[in-house]
């Protein structure tokens, strides 16, 4: 069974320190991982790896993939309040006949304090 | 610039009652999808269709059903609501290219009393 572990659960910081958010998997014949934001509403997109060793930046924060280990990290350097959020970890396991089914893990609730 | 939109927002129903979610897209997408999100817990996939006319059972499909008649549309329906239905749901579309993610709505918070 495809199966995706976040970790830690729950995470309070506070403004401007640095954190490191983890994904381990297990997945049949691997396609990608994404990670997504989610405040209050919906998942909002933030990167797809489908390379080992390839670091993904935006801003403040970055991920990076190693396929041998099976695991992803997410980096959020200087937080900010409006980093407080669960963040998703999502598995795409290849499927012949195409489709994306994800496979989410529980998610990270990330909370950043003034 | 709509994306996913799903309507209600939120609904109460009482057990037994039959309510149908509704999901429409405007980025002509191919796949569209339906998780559920329980407290505490990441998205499980409940039903997805690859195309006009396909649909396809995910993880949890049980006391759900789903068509697709138009591409835009995906519409989830239950038939006979029961408290463990109570959840949040949302819809989900991308194109089914490998290099594209999925784009969500903003969720259907649904309690069965």
């Amino acid at each position: 069974e495809d199966k995706v572990v976040q970790s830690p659960l729950s995470l309070v910081v506070h403004e401007g320190d640095t954190v490191t958010l983890n994904c381990s998997y297990e997945v049949t014949n691997f396609r990608s991982l994404l990670w997504y934001k989610q405040e209050k509403k919906a998942p909002t997109f933030l990167f797809m790896l489908t390379s080992s060793g390839i670091e993904k930046k935006s801003g403040r924060l970055s991920s990076i993939l190693d396929k041998k280990e099976l695991f992803s990290i997410l980096n959020i350097t200087a937080t900010q309040t409006g980093d407080s959020a669960v963040y998703l970890c999502a598995v795409v396991p290849y499927l012949q006949g195409g489709s994306e089914k994800l496979v989410f893990g529980k998610g990270t609730k990330l909370t950043v304090n003034p | 610039n709509a994306g996913v939109t799903q309507t209600p927002k939120f609904r109460i129903l009482k057990i037994g009652q039959s309510m149908t979610l509704q999901c429409t897209q405007d980025m002509n997408h191919n796949y569209m999808y339906w998780y559920r999100q329980d407290p505490g817990m990441g998205l499980k996939l409940i039903y997805y269709s690859v195309g006009a006319g396909i649909t396809d059972k995910g993880e949890v499909p049980n006391g759900y059903n789903v068509s697709r008649s138009t591409t835009e549309d995906f519409p989830l329906r239950l038939e006979l609501a029961a408290p463990s239905q109570t959840s949040v749901y949302f819809c989900a579309s991308s194109t089914g290219t490998s290099n594209q993610p999925q784009h969500f709505g903003d969720g259907t918070r649904l309690s069965i009393l």
